[in-house]
């Protein structure tokens, strides 16, 4: 059973950068036809979708976000940054599996909190 | 703001049958499939429904979905007690572009 795993600092400070890790076991992303997502979850409010990237690179951005947002793919794993980071950014972000740029995710991460203070 | 707009709230008895909607537009669910989840706080939101109404492997078949026009709907038939967790509609949107989640609606059974 595939399973993703996010990584990364729990704590940022206002206006750098939030960098975290999916790491993809049972699989290689690169041996996929998969597509690999992030989204987050603010406190009290809903999902929102950041982004996803392609096996080879090929990358799709929320527009809100596309500013300040980069996803890159490794073999085993994919990296999200998150530029000039607020407040408004804290929540927990969940790295996910998704079979086309439109598609569903169909699994997903346990999620990892972030949280931006000073 | 999301512009997949559900009912803040459900709720229902065991056995009850519960429904929720998920409200868009012409350049999101009338023009692209519609995805279910369930999330339960500090877990791994879970795939229920995808492509208006395709179960995964291992959903059961109490949970259906549908879609009419701009509007989708989810009916959880046979509540149970581990049905109660937040539920969200998604979709592609054209205009954006990109993919969004609806408000999401709470499950409670009483």
């Amino acid at each position: 059973q595939l399973q993703l795993q996010e990584s990364g600092p729990g704590l940022v400070k206002p206006s750098e950068t939030l960098s975290l890790t999916c790491t993809v076991s049972s699989d290689s992303v690169y041996s996929s036809s998969h597509y690999w997502g992030w989204i987050r979850q603010p406190p009290g409010k809903g999902l929102e979708w950041i982004g996803t990237i392609s096996y080879i690179g090929i990358t799709y951005y929320n527009p809100s976000l596309e500013s300040r947002v980069t996803i890159s793919v490794d073999t085993s794993k994919n990296q999200l940054k998150l530029s000039s980071v607020t407040a408004a950014d804290t929540g927990i972000y969940y790295c996910a599996r998704q079979d086309a740029p439109r598609g569903a995710f169909d699994i997903w991460g346990q999620g990892t909190l972030v949280t931006v203070s000073s | 703001q999301s512009v997949l707009t559900q009912p803040p709230s459900a709720s229902g008895t065991p056995g009850q049958r519960v429904t929720i909607s998920c409200s868009g537009s012409t350049s999101n669910i009338g023009s692209n499939y519609v995805y279910w989840y369930q999330h339960l706080p500090g877990t791994a939101p879970k795939l229920l429904i995808y492509r208006n109404n395709q179960r995964p492997s291992g959903v059961p078949d109490r949970l259906t979905g549908s879609k009419s026009g701009t509007s989708a709907s989810l009916a959880i038939s046979g509540l149970r007690s581990e049905d109660e967790a937040d539920y969200y509609c998604a979709a592609f949107d054209d205009s954006l572009p990109g993919y969004v989640f609806g408000t999401g609606t709470k499950v409670t059974v009483l």
